[in-house]
Parts: structure tokens; sequence; C-alpha cells
């Protein structure tokens, strides 16, 4: 089935190691995210590419890094894992917007990394 | 700038009795906005969305939302509750941010139903 697909759905870290996530999509959309979804706090934007090559901070942006070297695959990376960054993350993706109308982002399933 | 706030963190009720989940949004222009939810250990599934034409919105499952400027609200409703509707829902408004069109969440209500 065509969509958003993340690896892992899990993972623990431990302080100060180093993992990256994987977003891959296969609808050929131009616009991807990644999201860190807390209790109580909805859904933050931590960086997000707007194409092949291309990538921009969100909210939440310290402590990440990310690269969009194939327009099908968006990395998420954490360098130096702390235990804040204890979350659930979502990638997501979208066809490229033609204005404030625009509507179409796809979800992965996302996945729990635990810091200890 | 573009905000948006869900006005009850949990909302409890019994199957078979409506649903209402509160949202009120904060734009700058007629803003386009959108209800998701997420069942326990799942990703997001688009519920129904609003972009500038009827201020009705019907969306899956039986849920439906009113776009009213006036109250800059977007509740979402649900005629009857089904056991099945039992997850978080979040209350999404989107908008432009440093050059870029971005979804913007609120905090997400929990939604529980009573048997």
């Amino acid at each position: 089935n065509a969509g958003v697909t993340q690896t892992p759905k899990f993972r623990v870290l431990k302080t100060g190691q180093s993992m990256t996530l994987l977003c891959a999509q296969d609808m050929n959309h131009e616009y991807m995210y990644w999201y860190r979804q807390d209790p109580g706090m909805g859904l933050r934007l931590i960086h997000y590419s707007v194409g092949e090559g291309t990538t921009a901070k969100g909210e939440v942006p310290d402590g990440y890094n990310v690269s969009r070297l194939k327009k099908q695959n968006f990395l998420l990376g954490l360098e130096s894992a702390a235990p804040s960054q204890t979350s659930v993350y979502f990638c997501a993706s979208r066809t490229k917007p033609w204005g404030p109308t625009s509507y179409g982002y796809t979800f992965g399933s996302g996945t729990r990394l635990t810091v200890v | 700038a573009q905000s948006v706030t869900q006005l009850d963190s949990h909302v409890s009720v019994s199957e078979g009795t409506p649903v209402l989940l509160r949202c009120n949004y904060s734009s700058s222009y007629s803003p386009s906005l959108f209800w998701y939810v997420q069942h326990p250990n799942k990703g997001l599934q688009l519920l129904l969305k609003y972009t500038s034409a009827a201020t009705l919105v019907k969306g899956i499952n039986g849920f439906e939302a009113e776009f009213k400027k006036s109250e800059t609200s977007f509740h979402l409703t649900k005629p009857s509750a089904h056991m099945s509707d039992a997850a978080e829902y979040f209350c999404v408004v989107s908008g432009w941010m440093d050059s870029s069109y971005k979804l913007i969440f609120g905090s997400g209500t929990r939604l529980l139903v009573r048997p």
C-alpha cells in the first residue's frame, strides 16, 4: 500500500548514543516533515523539507539533524541522545501546496523512542 | 500568526450519547482547519477538513464540524458515540510560517467512551 513508512517502530537508546530514523514515502510527495509528540503538547515540528536536497528548521530543531538526499527519503538524526528526546516521532509528507486551501498530509505510524 | 486551542484535555461520554470536542483557532486570514484522530499506538488519520467551502463539514465515521468565523471555533461533533471512537483527537490549523506552509496542532483531546 502506498504511504509513509517509518523505521524503526521502537528503539531504546542510552544517553549520548546516536541514531537515525528513516522516513520513506512512495507517493512522489515534494514536502516531508518530522514531528515529535509529547503528552499534552500535540505534535511539534522538528524539521521539514520542501524538496530533494533542501531542509529547514521547525519549531523544536535543537538536538536533531536531517537530510533529504533522495526525494522519497527523509532522515532524522540524533547525534547525542538525551532523555528529553524521549518521545514519539512522526513523519509526514504532502504534495507541493498551491495555497492555503491545500491539504493532503499523510502520516507514518510513528517511532517510539526512549532515551535512558 | 496562527494558533489552535483545544478546550478540553479529556472528554468522557457514554456509548450512544452525543460527542462534542471543542476547538478555537486564531488566524490572521481565512484558515484551513482539520481534525485528526489517533487511536492508541497508531498514526494520525484525517477525519475532516474545512477549506473555505461549506461551513458544515462532514467527515468519516459520522463526525462533522462547523466552522464559525464569528466565534473562531471549529468544534467536532457526532450524534452517537461508539466504543471504537475512543481515541485522541487533534484540531489543526494550517498557516504560513517562515515562508512555508505548515500544520499547527492543538494539544489534543482524549475521548473516553463508557459502555
